[in-house]
């Protein structure tokens, strides 16, 4: 069971926005930045946003990220089919046992 | 080409050993923290363990602290993890990963090699 918390799947049709959510605590995402990474099928995870809303060199600027509190969010807007993927959250935790933390992950359909 | 290429993976018995690589191209892994990641087969990704940029601070996460050890040898460009007492539920693609970014964002990761752990 993840301690960051993501809904299972999102879907939209090419053009539309879709956001994703990730909730934690304050022991992850409300003292910590969040890094977003995108899992497109059979290979390894891309770094899409880190630092809570800042995207590496590459990444299209219909990407972006924002944080509030312990929940963190990932927009797509002008969704396109090749943003058919996996996305992942993460976080720091300062808890007992500290380490990184993933959310389970948001399957984006493109209908 | 910046990349990392890991190596090692294989079918282990359970309380078997093995010894994952990583080789960096492309740039210096001196200069940054660097971390392994692992993920089951059709599941989500879980953080295993990092190493600072020296060698002098790691982190476990519970689950494998005091069976995998994870080393780096700057000179050689390379990162390494030795996994000891392997159990099935080890089987997993792990992945190594850079934190350029910044020191919690895997911003370079390999292609993955499997681990998978079988009686």
């Amino acid at each position: 069971q993840s301690v960051l918390t993501q809904p299972p799947s999102a879907s939209g049709t090419p053009g539309q926005r879709v956001t994703i959510s990730c909730s934690g605590s304050s022991s992850n995402i409300g003292d910590n930045t969040v890094n977003w990474y995108q899992q497109l099928p059979g290979t390894a995870p891309k770094l899409l946003i880190y630092s809570n809303n800042q995207r590496p060199s590459g990444v299209p600027d219909r990407f972006s990220g924002s944080k509030s509190g312990t929940s963190a969010s990932l927009a797509i807007s002008g969704l396109q089919s090749e943003d058919e993927a996996d996305y992942y959250c993460a976080a720091w935790d300062d808890s007992l046992n500290d380490g990184y933390v993933f959310g389970p992950g948001t399957k984006v359909t493109v209908l | 080409q910046v990349q990392l290429v890991e190596s090692g993976g294989g079918l282990v018995r359970p309380g078997g050993s093995l010894r994952l690589s990583c080789a960096a191209s492309g740039f210096s892994i001196g200069h940054y923290f660097m971390s392994w990641i692992r993920q089951t087969p059709g599941k989500g990704l879980e953080w295993i363990s990092y190493i600072n940029n020296r060698g002098s601070v790691v982190y476990y996460t519970d689950s494998v602290k005091g069976r995998f050890t994870i080393s780096r040898d700057n000179a050689k460009n390379s990162l390494f993890l030795q996994m000891s007492g392997l159990r099935p539920e080890d089987t997993a693609v792990y992945f190594c990963a850079s934190q350029r970014k910044s020191p919690d964002a895997f911003d370079i990761w390999g292609q993955g090699t499997m681990v998978t752990v079988v009686s």
